[in-house]
């Protein structure tokens, strides 16, 4: 069954630069029917769509973050990357890869890595 | 603060119904559809319902959703002490051109 995993720093110092993999196990990265995404959620807080690619690389993007967040893919290895330039401590949270369906302009996030938290601290 | 709205908290009883809310507008929830996630403590959240209304394998049939205009809803029936989680839901907001989360409802079995 396809499982993600993220794997990364756990802290990041602030004005740096957050970089995060996700691997996918299980299945292809390439199949047509999904994007693959971003999501984060600071420590008590509530959920936030970081962004989304598909296998061929085209990405959508939180307007709020856009200015800040590279995702990419890599579908030799199965994976796909978060980079968030110029962190804060705002950006502190834990981050999610999910898969998301293509249905719509905003799919479905239907399989979740466990997430790893990322703390923003010099 | 989110544009789609949820209740912060919500209870009820063991085998109780209870419904959890999300108030949007017509640039997210009147044109696009809903998703509702439920996050037991300490993981990661689960699908729950996808297209306003539709079940993934494996949901129980006591999670329903629902739209109607500028609102969602979902309900659980048969209210169960395993359902007590945070709830969001979810949609595309068309003038933010963007993805957006409810706040989240967190859900406690009294």
């Amino acid at each position: 069954q396809l499982q993600l995993q993220e794997s990364g720093p756990g802290l990041v110092k602030p004005s740096e630069t957050l970089s995060l993999t996700c691997t996918v196990s299980g299945g292809s990265i390439s199949s047509s029917s999904y994007y693959w995404g971003w999501i984060r959620q600071p420590p008590g807080k509530g959920l936030e769509w970081i962004g989304s690619i598909y296998y061929s690389g085209s990405t959508y993007y939180n307007p709020s973050l856009k200015s800040r967040v590279t995702i990419s893919v890599d579908t030799s290895k199965n994976q796909f990357s978060l980079k968030l330039s110029s962190v804060t401590a705002a950006d502190t949270a834990v981050y999610y890869c999910a898969r998301q369906g293509v249905a719509g302009l905003f799919g479905a996030f239907d399989i979740w890595g466990q997430g790893t938290m990322v703390t923003v601290s010099s | 603060q989110s544009v789609l709205t949820q209740p912060p908290s919500a209870s009820g009883t063991p085998g109780q119904r209870v419904t959890i809310s999300c108030s949007g507008s017509s640039s997210n929830i009147g044109s696009n559809y809903v998703y509702w996630y439920q996050q037991l403590p300490g993981t990661a959240p689960k699908l729950l319902i996808y297209r306003n209304n539709q079940r993934p394998s494996g949901v129980p049939d006591r999670f329903s959703g629902s739209k109607s205009g500028t609102s969602a809803s979902l309900a659980i029936s048969g209210l169960r002490s395993e359902d007590e989680a945070d709830y969001y839901c979810a949609a595309w907001d068309d003038s933010l051109s963007g993805g957006v989360f409810g706040g989240g409802t967190k859900l406690t079995v009294l």
